[in-house]
């Protein structure tokens, strides 16, 4: 069974950094591509990062390049975002996401408040 | 950048009904890269069709999908209580990578 668990959530305030998980398990994971998408409150969904599994190729949209930085450890079988310069507008709920081309399994989700 | 815009906002009706959500996109998509997300309150967003129109695993034959070019559908053929949620489509492979829908809810009427 695939499962894919989200962790390091929690409030910052603007500026500051956050760094979330992602463990996986059930499927191989240096495989696959893997993937980071948001929810802010109420709103719809919106990526945010994906990796290759090997790590060679990264993706980000407008919205995060230059601030965020995907990474992955296939040995451990983890996904990770490094999240810097935080602002108001990336407080969301924040998915893990296996795919290429489209998000085939997610995760549970961690939430990321930035607040003063 | 491709903008995918969905329709209706808000669909009520019936359990028993038909449900047809439509996705339109501001350039062509490739059919190979148009999927579908059902989400419910409190849930993580589940995929229910890519390439346009294959269910995904486990996914009833009850959801069906269609379209090309810019004009994609998600049909519903016949409500059950549990497909009450939001749907989101999403493209890949245009600036951004991936795009989604605003979605559309789908509510008991």
């Amino acid at each position: 069974e695939v499962q894919l668990v989200e962790s390091g959530g929690g409030l910052v305030k603007p500026g500051g950094s956050l760094r979330l998980s992602c463990a996986a398990s059930g499927f191989d994971f240096s495989r696959y591509y893997m993937n980071w998408v948001r929810q802010a409150p109420g709103k719809g969904l919106e990526w945010v990062s994906s990796i290759s599994g090997g790590s060679s190729h990264m993706h980000y949209p407008d919205a995060v390049k230059g601030r965020f930085t995907i990474s992955r450890d296939n040995a451990k079988n983890s996904l990770y975002l490094q999240m810097n310069s935080l602002r108001a507008e990336d407080t969301a709920v924040y998915y893990c996401a296996y795919g290429d081309s489209r998000f085939d399994y997610w995760g549970q989700g961690t939430l990321v408040t930035v607040s003063s | 950048e491709i903008v995918l815009t969905q329709s209706p906002g808000t669909l009520s009706l019936s359990p028993g009904e038909r449900a047809t959500l439509s996705c339109r996109a501001s350039q062509s998509v490739s059919s190979r890269y148009l999927a579908w997300y059902q989400q419910k309150p409190g849930q993580a967003p589940r995929l229910l069709i890519y390439g346009t129109s294959t269910r995904a695993t486990g996914i009833p034959d009850r959801f069906s999908g269609s379209g090309s070019g810019t004009d994609f559908t998600l049909t519903i053929s016949r409500l059950e209580p549990e497909d009450f949620a939001v749907y989101y489509c999403q493209q890949y492979g245009s600036s951004p990578l991936y795009s989604f829908g605003q979605g559309t809810m789908l509510e008991i009427k």
